[in-house]
């Protein structure tokens, strides 16, 4: 199976613009979950989505929001950028058929603000 | 709130000895642990699971982890090293409230040098 798609792998955005990034989950997986990277804050959660559905959310403002597509694509959007938006943005998916599931990762959408 | 601690920053160890990166988790009620292994911008690759059962838990590429409920840590351990296992490790812990929420230590850069 393929594993988790992320595209763009990078990008340049300049304060104020807004960005849209995409997730292709691994074939058959239903849940999509975004963190984000940063040297100074690590690894955080921005968001989890389950059949379409936004299930969880992460302590981030307003301007990150994100959505879900029927065949599990997903795609999370940042309004307004602000410089301390650069960072390593990544998903994950999961198969959601047992308790506890493994989440799979993809290589990330760097995104530099400038 | 869950958490995890990762106590160490830089773990440095020749290549063909044991290696050890530590990980204390806090958490109110089952906990479920991960570690993850991350490369040079790249994503993160899952290592291992606990849920429950056997306190000792084996991975992928040789690695194993040995949950201890007593001391609350879960650390990730190998035999021997090898330099290719260079790399930032990621101990998480799953949100206990349901859905694929990670909340992940800071990691710890492992060097295996020669």
């Amino acid at each position: 199976k393929a594993g988790v798609t992320q595209t763009p792998r990078y990008l340049i955005k300049t304060r104020g613009q807004q960005v849209t990034l995409s997730c292709s989950p691994i074939s058959g997986h239903r849940s999509v979950s975004w963190y984000q990277q940063t040297p100074g804050q690590g690894l955080q959660f921005l968001f989890e989505y389950f059949s379409e559905t936004q299930r969880n959310k992460g302590n981030f403002p307003g301007r990150f929001s994100g959505r879900q597509f029927s065949n599990s694509r997903s795609e999370m959007n940042v309004s307004t950028l602000e410089l301390g938006d650069s960072a390593l943005y990544l998903c994950a998916s999961s198969p959601m058929t047992g308790l506890v599931e493994t989440q799979y990762f993809g290589p990330g959408t760097r995104l530099l603000v400038l | 709130a869950q958490s995890v601690a990762q106590p160490e920053d830089q773990v440095n160890v020749a290549e063909g000895n044991p290696l050890t990166v530590k990980c204390t988790y806090s958490v109110s009620g089952n906990p479920y642990l991960f570690w993850y292994v991350q490369y040079p911008n790249r994503g993160l690759q899952f290592l291992l699971k606990y849920i429950t059962g056997d306190n000792l838990v084996k991975g992928s590429y040789g690695f194993e982890a040995e949950f201890n409920k007593s001391q609350t840590s879960f650390h990730l351990k190998k035999p021997s090293a090898l330099v290719s296992d260079s790399a930032l490790y990621f101990c998480a812990v799953r949100d206990t409230g349901g859905g694929n929420k990670l909340t992940f230590g800071t990691g710890t850069q492992l060097k295996v040098e020669l």
